[in-house]
């Protein structure tokens, strides 16, 4: 089935800081990508998506581009803050189960100041 | 605020013991999900259900069952708890068709352990 292989962390930046946080995925046809964030003690909120092929992502700041000649989907931040401090899950949609979303294992984020 | 609700938020049980987790979603959304979330794996597809009456198996439904009697609920039930089971559990829906994109919702997750 689809799978999604992303960095594993902690990682742990300076605020301002550039961020990658990078993504390749398996799939078989023409999944959605998405990323999602963790904050302490909270659900998985979406954070960006993307549909198709060089499509590109934005929220807050973060960008991703789903980049079908490399199957990647890498988040990008120009100047993180302490407040981007969370675990960030990239996803992809299933081939198998329906319309669930098969996730990795996460990257853990710390912003010091 | 539209959204989803889990309960119980968190639970201590003895292994060997029933539990029923319990979802409820007021957004109408056709799908719904069960994932557990343990450290280093990530989020792992329990079961599924695309739509009220149906339900599928995941990634890890060894030990677990569910049923969608209607739209709204999606209770998980352990019925024979054991301490592998410890995790948090997440709950989440989805609308599929039309504009959808295939966004899940998740809830606040309920944090379960197993003695």
């Amino acid at each position: 089935g689809n799978s999604v292989t992303q960095m594993e962390g902690p990682v742990t930046l300076s605020e301002e800081a550039f961020l990658t946080i990078n993504c390749t995925y398996t799939a078989t046809g023409y999944p959605s990508l998405f990323w999602y964030v963790q904050y302490p003690g909270e659900g998985l909120q979406l954070l960006l998506k993307a549909t198709k092929a060089d499509d590109k992502g934005s929220n807050k700041g973060f960008e991703a581009t789903y980049r079908k000649e490399t199957t990647s989907f890498h988040l990008e931040k120009g100047s993180v803050q302490v407040s981007d401090s969370a675990v960030y899950f990239c996803a992809l949609s299933a081939s198998m189960t329906g319309y669930a979303l098969n996730f990795g294992k996460g990257t853990s984020l710390l912003v010091t100041p | 605020i539209a959204g989803i609700t889990q309960a119980p938020t968190s639970q201590i049980l003895a292994a060997g013991r029933r539990m029923t987790l319990r979802c409820t979603q007021d957004m109408r959304h056709n799908a719904m999900y069960w994932y557990r979330q343990d450290l280093g794996l990530g989020l792992r597809l329990i079961h599924y259900s695309n739509t009220a009456g149906t339900t599928g198996k995941g990634e890890v439904p060894d030990g677990y069952s569910v049923s969608r009697a209607n739209t709204d609920d999606f209770p998980l039930t352990l019925a024979s708890a054991v301490p592998s089971q410890t995790s948090v559990y997440f709950c989440a829906s989805s609308a599929f068709g039309g504009s959808s994109t295939g966004e899940l919702f998740f809830g606040e997750g309920s944090r379960l352990t197993v003695l």
